[in-house]
């Protein structure tokens, strides 16, 4: 079984500071971690991804992620906001060791940007 | 050149009709899925396809049922239409034997039954 949590509905930030979105995930092998983020009115975008090696992976827009499996979390990082950067962000967990193909999203986190 | 893309973007339609939505993808992918965004934004799969099997979230009622002609189509057909089926329905692709398989989305289409 695969499962995936976002504990915060929503993340305020001020533009230029750091901003952090968490995500815990759950799985019985080895994760297959992403992050998405949807823009209004539009489609999800894959922004990263882990899938082994470095715990760190670095994104589109300047995003990162750090895999963390002791704590089981991927949580989702920008050292410098941007207002653009306001949006929907999904993470997503799949279990490939568990066979599956679809990955399982979590509720998501609205960023919001503040100038 | 559109990835995945989805027809049409709006319907609004009548409780009881009978509605389609169509998606194409020009990814060469060979896996289709349908998911389900509904007002909370939360994102619930309904199907996925390839050319081997067809999985079925077993929450998703048989009104609805996906229909694929090719490997690049994968349509989504939706009988007797609820007030409970008004929500954002986003298609995407994948290909299963790469690594990572990170899916490409469609722009959605946001179904309104009144």
């Amino acid at each position: 079984a695969q499962s995936v949590a976002q504990p915060e509905d929503q993340v305020n930030v001020a533009e230029g500071n750091p901003l952090t979105v968490k995500c815990t995930y759950s799985v019985s092998g080895n994760p297959y971690l992403f992050w998405y983020v949807q823009y209004p009115n539009r489609g999800l975008q894959f922004l990263l991804k882990y899938i082994t090696g470095d715990n760190l992976v670095k994104g589109s827009y300047g995003f990162e992620a750090e895999f963390n499996k002791s704590q089981t979390s991927f949580h989702l990082k920008k050292p410098s906001a941007l207002v653009s950067d306001s949006a929907l962000y999904f993470c997503a967990v799949l279990d490939v060791s568990g066979g599956s193909y679809i990955p399982t999203f979590g509720r998501g986190t609205s960023l919001i940007v503040h100038p | 050149d559109t990835a995945v893309s989805q027809t049409p973007k709006y319907l609004v339609t009548q409780m009881g009709n009978d509605k389609s939505i169509k998606c194409e993808q020009n990814l060469g992918h060979d896996t289709m899925y349908w998911y389900k965004q509904d007002s909370k934004k939360f994102l619930k799969i309904m199907f996925s396809y390839n050319n081997k099997e067809l999985i079925i979230n077993e929450t998703v009622p048989n009104r609805f049922s996906p229909k694929s002609p090719d490997k690049a189509h994968l349509n989504l057909h939706i009988n007797s239409l609820e007030l409970g089926d008004s929500a954002v329905y986003f298609c995407a692709s994948s290909q299963v034997g790469v690594i990572g398989r990170e899916l490409f989305f469609g722009e959605g289409s946001r179904l309104t039954v009144l």
